[in-house]
């Protein structure tokens, strides 16, 4: 079985551009989570997706938006770029949305804004 | 204050070595994630667990609820356990979310 696929792998932008992440969960996995990992820090939470509804949400800005799709799959957005949103972006699937479901990783997504 | 403390931030041991990697958190929590990155890449998940102890290999997890506080070893360790190891936790007041709280990670080298 597949696990759970990102793309793009690698994404260069320019300060003020937009970009969309995509992630698929695993098959059967009705939950999906978004993280984003600065270079040297753990990952932070920034959406969490179930059934399509948003159940979380962390503390990033309104440029930040998310959707989940009838298929489960999700995209990740975000509007006017910042030098400081370089990172990789995780995506990660569970087939439950409450606490302690456990969640298995995409590969990310590396983005770089310059 | 992290929620979520991992120690030490940096660890390098010699092949062969036994290893230990301590998680302690702050809050009260339904699950614990130990998780493995190598340079640039993925997460990968080792173990989750709320009670007790578990092994996989060379790898052996434990969680005191009580203290707060897991541990993650690693038994006659290999170059190729060079990686981050990162500890996350669901929190129990999470409720309709599973979202995790992440320590800041490990960094393990074995040297030959």
């Amino acid at each position: 079985d597949a696990g759970v696929t990102q793309s793009p792998t690698h994404l260069i932008k320019t300060r003020g551009q937009h970009v969309t992440l995509r992630c698929s969960p695993i098959s059967g996995h009705k939950s999906v989570s978004w993280y984003q990992q600065v270079l040297g820090q753990g990952p932070q939470f920034i959406f969490q997706y179930y059934e399509k509804e948003e159940r979380g949400r962390g503390n990033f800005p309104d440029r930040f938006s998310a959707r989940q799709f009838p298929n489960y799959s999700s995209e990740l957005n975000v509007n006017a770029l910042l030098l400081g949103d370089s990172a990789l972006y995780l995506c990660a699937s569970s087939w439950g949305g409450t606490s302690g479901a456990e969640q298995f990783f995409g590969p990310g997504t590396r983005l770089t804004v310059l | 204050k992290n929620e979520v403390e991992q120690s030490p931030q940096n660890l390098t041991a010699q092949e062969g070595e036994f290893i230990t990697i301590n998680c302690s958190y702050s809050v009260g929590i339904s699950a614990l994630h130990w998780l493995q990155q190598h340079p640039g890449g993925g997460i990968v998940s080792l173990f989750m667990l709320s009670s007790g102890k578990k092994k996989h290999g060379r790898l052996i997890a434990t969680i005191n609820i009580q203290e707060k506080h897991s541990s993650l070893h690693i038994t006659a360790s290999h170059p190729r356990d060079s990686a981050v190891y990162i500890c996350a936790v669901y929190l129990r007041s999470g409720g309709a979310t599973n979202k995790l709280i992440f320590g800041t990670g490990t960094l393990l080298a074995v040297q030959p």
